[in-house]
């Protein structure tokens, strides 16, 4: 398994607070994104990044900020949460290697936001 | 802009054959996948096929591409409970350096005793 991990795994706060999320890999990947996964829409692409301080919007990209200030971090904030973005996050990575452009997915943070 | 289109449920019985199948629109997808999701995991790449390829197969799994139709299918043998889980298809193009997957919506594959 490709070394990504995600914290927190979950997280409940309430409407109007800031959250940040973390991905983490050991796999010198440059590229990493940002997904939300809601029930009918699947994947839903939120930002990504092509390098340390070079990130770019994705599909649904309002509410959310990311930084990357390290190869291997991935922060997305929630600047004030809204119950619309309750969902599961999932951080992913790719980069040049043997089969190019695959994409390997973290565990996943589920975020509740009352 | 481009678009995966998948049927979001299928139920076969096991050891009989399953099938899912995946629809796209960019006519410049290079490379195509299959992802697959239990529950309360992420998304773990299966397999994958490059657009100049028909057929793939990885033991249980054939990946059947017919690129005219810009169809793709998942064909897994002796379906198991285990293979229960939720299919995505996905795809990209070198154009812009694997910045852009577009998923489909996904398929839930349910397996019956």
């Amino acid at each position: 398994d490709a070394g990504i991990t995600q914290s927190p795994r979950h997280k409940v706060t309430e409407t109007g607070t800031p959250v940040t999320l973390r991905c983490h890999q050991t796999e010198n990947h440059r590229y990493m994104y940002w997904y939300r996964q809601d029930p009918g829409h699947g994947l839903r692409l939120i930002h990504y990044s092509y390098g340390v301080k070079d990130t770019d919007k994705g599909e649904v990209s309002d509410g959310y900020s990311v930084s990357r200030s390290k190869t291997e971090d991935f922060l997305l904030t929630l600047e004030s949460a809204t119950s619309s973005q309750t969902s599961v996050y999932f951080c992913a990575i790719s980069g040049p290697g043997t089969h190019h452009y695959e994409q390997y997915f973290g565990p996943g943070t589920r975020l509740t936001v009352t | 802009g481009e678009d995966v289109e998948q049927s979001l449920f299928l139920s076969v019985r096991e050891g009989d054959s399953s099938v899912i199948n995946c629809t796209y629109t960019d006519s410049s997808s290079t490379y195509l996948y299959w992802y697959k999701q239990e529950p309360g995991a992420g998304l773990q790449l299966l397999t994958y096929i490059f657009s100049n390829m028909d057929m793939k197969q990885d033991q249980r799994l054939t990946v059947l591409l017919n690129k005219k139709d810009k169809h793709l299918s998942l064909r897994i043998a002796d379906t198991q409970t285990g293979d229960s889980a939720i299919y995505f298809c996905a795809e990209t193009t070198p154009d812009n350096y694997g910045q852009n997957f577009v998923f489909g919506p996904g398929t839930r594959l349910s397996v019956l005793p």
